[in-house]
């Protein structure tokens, strides 16, 4: 079955230092990647995704997250974390079993300190 | 342009009543997915479809829970004889096609059963 896992339940970090927000994922075959993040009082927005190609993909805000097949691993990166990134953070994997379900992990809330 | 909305925001009824919960996806947006968001928690695929039809409705919980979206635009998620294990956010979200197209989310429902 597949599975999404974010292994903290929140991150830390001072402002202008690099973020990392972890998301390993568990499906058969070649999966679809994506990253969320939600606002308070607002809806998921869409950040970034993996389909094939270059393991590194950019995406909105600056942020970009790195594809690794051994490690079945798509981690969030940003170079220098602004107090406006604190939110929380969602990972989610979409696999072709017949229909497009998606998994999404339990979430990371960032937390940027000025 | 106008994104995906859903209505009502919030939503009490008691328990053992029937509830509608509407989504009115982004225009010409052909796949439409219903998540539940509990405290803590990632969304919680319910159900997709892809046009008129119900791709995936793996995720249902039980049969007291339907979805429609007779003619593709709009869909309502139908919860009958509600429990209170029932509350939680409903969100919906739609995609230009299913498959790797990202997912644009609602600001979702809020559905409380005492």
């Amino acid at each position: 079955a597949q599975s999404v896992a974010q292994p903290e339940d929140q991150v830390n970090v001072a402002e202008g230092n690099p973020l990392t927000v972890k998301c390993t994922y568990s499906v058969s075959g070649n999966p679809y990647l994506f990253w969320y993040v939600q606002y308070p009082n607002r809806g998921l927005q869409f950040l970034l995704k993996y389909i094939t190609g270059d393991n590194l993909v950019k995406g909105s805000y600056g942020f970009e997250a790195e594809f690794n097949k051994s490690q079945t691993s798509f981690h969030l990166k940003k170079p220098s974390a602004l107090v406006s990134d604190s939110a929380l953070y969602f990972c989610a994997v979409r696999h072709y079993t017949g229909g497009f379900k998606t998994i999404f992990g339990a979430g990371t809330r960032l937390f940027v300190k000025a | 342009g106008a994104g995906v909305s859903q209505t009502p925001s919030n939503k009490v009824t008691e328990k053992g009543k029937y509830v509608e919960l509407r989504c009115d996806p982004i225009s010409g947006h052909t796949a439409l997915y219903w998540y539940r968001q509990s405290l803590g928690q990632g969304p919680e695929f319910l159900i997709y479809f892809q046009g008129t039809g119900a791709a995936d409705d793996s995720g249902l919980p039980n049969d007291r829970f339907f979805a429609v979206r007779p003619e593709g635009s709009v869909s309502t998620l139908k919860i009958q004889r509600t429990e209170r294990g029932d509350s939680a956010v409903y969100l919906c979200a739609s995609s230009l096609l299913a498959g790797d197209n990202e997912q644009f989310f609602g600001p979702g429902t809020r559905l409380t059963v005492l």
